[in-house]
């Protein structure tokens, strides 16, 4: 089952910030996020695994709350080269092979 | 740099045909996926490989089957093309483990 990602889109000035939620249904192994441009492949930016480590991104950070199974990307400071769509991949516990992915948040930062 | 590489990226096919998409990866990984990727449904998982030889079906697994001889090559094939298969296929590899997911350049098919 996918998980269920907020918003769906969002706009944004430059230098403003965001917040893209993810929620599972199942316990979770691992989040990852991704973000993909338009024409191109998506590309990795976040992993959280269960008990806290995290490997991150530059200006880029998260959360994941295990107790709910959620997840959320900080984007600070945001700038033109953000625009894109961001794609929450969830691992469950258990099966730590697949990654499930989110129907994306199409995130546009303007001048 | 890991390299993902997908054989085609533009293909039309007519209803009916034999399809096949191949993916390479030069990183000796483990893992390997086919994904296809819709508007509104983000990417869903068709097949995923965590050995040669070895296959296990993802989400939406039918009017779909792969092969995995190599290692490093993972092939999707569609047996009888419909319509409702037109769209982007992404392939991807990864290690085992919490690892990063590797991502081709993706295939966009179009099914006549």
């Amino acid at each position: 089952q996918q998980p269920v990602q907020s918003p769906q889109a969002v706009i944004l000035r430059e230098g403003e910030d965001a917040v893209i939620n993810c929620s599972s249904s199942k316990a979770l192994y691992s989040v990852h996020w991704y973000r993909q441009k338009h024409g191109e492949a998506p590309v990795f930016l976040m992993i959280l695994l269960k008990g806290g480590e995290q490997k991150g991104h530059d200006k880029i950070s998260a959360s994941f709350n295990e107790k709910k199974q959620q997840s959320s990307l900080y984007l600070t400071a945001s700038q033109l080269s953000y625009s894109g769509t961001y794609f929450c991949g969830t691992q469950p516990s258990g099966s730590a092979r697949q990654l499930t992915f989110g129907s994306g948040t199409q995130l546009t930062v303007l001048p | 740099d890991v390299k993902v590489t997908q054989s085609s990226r533009y293909l039309v096919k007519r209803t009916g045909e034999k399809v096949f998409l191949e993916c390479v990866q030069d990183m000796d990984h483990e893992n390997m996926f086919w994904y296809r990727q819709d508007p509104g449904l983000g990417l869903r998982l068709i097949y995923f490989s965590y050995d040669v030889k070895m296959k296990e079906k993802g989400d939406i697994p039918e009017g779909y089957s792969v092969s995995r001889e190599k290692k490093e090559r993972f092939s999707l094939i569609l047996e009888s093309a419909s319509t409702n298969q037109t769209s982007m296929y992404l392939c991807a590899s990864s290690l085992l483990g919490p690892a990063i997911w590797f991502f081709g350049p993706g295939t966009r098919l179009t099914v006549l």
